[in-house]
């Protein structure tokens, strides 16, 4: 069974574009959540879509948005990149779309913004 | 006050040594995750506890709900070990997961 796949795995942008960023979960599984991690920060909830549907978002701006779509993959999006967007992104999926189940990750897309 | 705090952030040992990791949280949880995070950055979940103890390998994790406390144990520890070891905790019918710092642990043959 293939694992979740992160594309792209690295990206250089300029600052004021934009980026998106894909996650292809495991055959099955609904709920894919995305996470944010940087040196300062360390790792950090954006947001979780189960079915299409975003159920929960964490404290990030609006710049950063998301979608799923009906094969449960789903991408996410920043516009208006900023110099401490840069981060790795790193995406999670599970089969029963609840918080007491197992995450899978995949292996993160490492965002540089210049 | 973080609500997530691992203890200790950094860690060496020797090569069989045992290793505890400890994790603490304020929150009210369904489940803890422990993750492991090699250079590279790719995470992968060791144990998801929502009471009790699981072990696999060499590996043991517990956790006691009363005192909001989780330990993650590495028995005979290898330098394939080290690693970054994140424990994160859940709550509710989402995955909307609050993290620790993360330990780093360094095994030195």
């Amino acid at each position: 069974k293939a694992g979740v796949t992160q594309t792209p795995r690295y990206l250089i942008k300029t600052r004021g574009q934009q980026v998106t960023l894909s996650c292809s979960p495991i055959s099955g599984h609904r709920s894919v959540s995305w996470y944010q991690q940087t040196p300062g920060q360390g790792l950090q909830f954006l947001f979780e879509y189960f079915s299409e549907t975003q159920r929960n978002k964490g404290n990030f701006p609006g710049r950063f948005s998301g979608r799923q779509f009906s094969n449960s993959r789903s991408e996410m999006n920043v516009s208006t990149l900023e110099l401490g967007d840069s981060a790795l992104y790193l995406c999670a999926s599970n089969n029963l779309g609840g918080g007491n189940t197992e995450a899978f990750f995949g292996q993160g897309t490492r965002l540089t913004v210049v | 006050k973080n609500e997530v705090e691992q203890s200790p952030q950094n860690l060496t040992a020797q090569e069989g040594e045992f290793i505890t990791i400890n994790c603490s949280y304020s929150v009210g949880i369904s489940a803890l995750h422990w993750l492991q995070q090699h250079p590279g950055g790719g995470i992968v979940s060791l144990f998801m506890l929502s009471s009790g103890k699981k072990k696999h390998g060499r590996l043991i994790a517990t956790i006691n709900i009363q005192e909001k406390h989780s330990s993650l144990h590495i028995t005979a520890s290898h330098p394939r070990d080290s690693a970054v070891y994140i424990c994160a905790v859940g709550g509710g019918s989402n995955y909307k997961l609050t993290f620790g710092k993360g330990t780093l642990l360094t095994v030195n043959p």
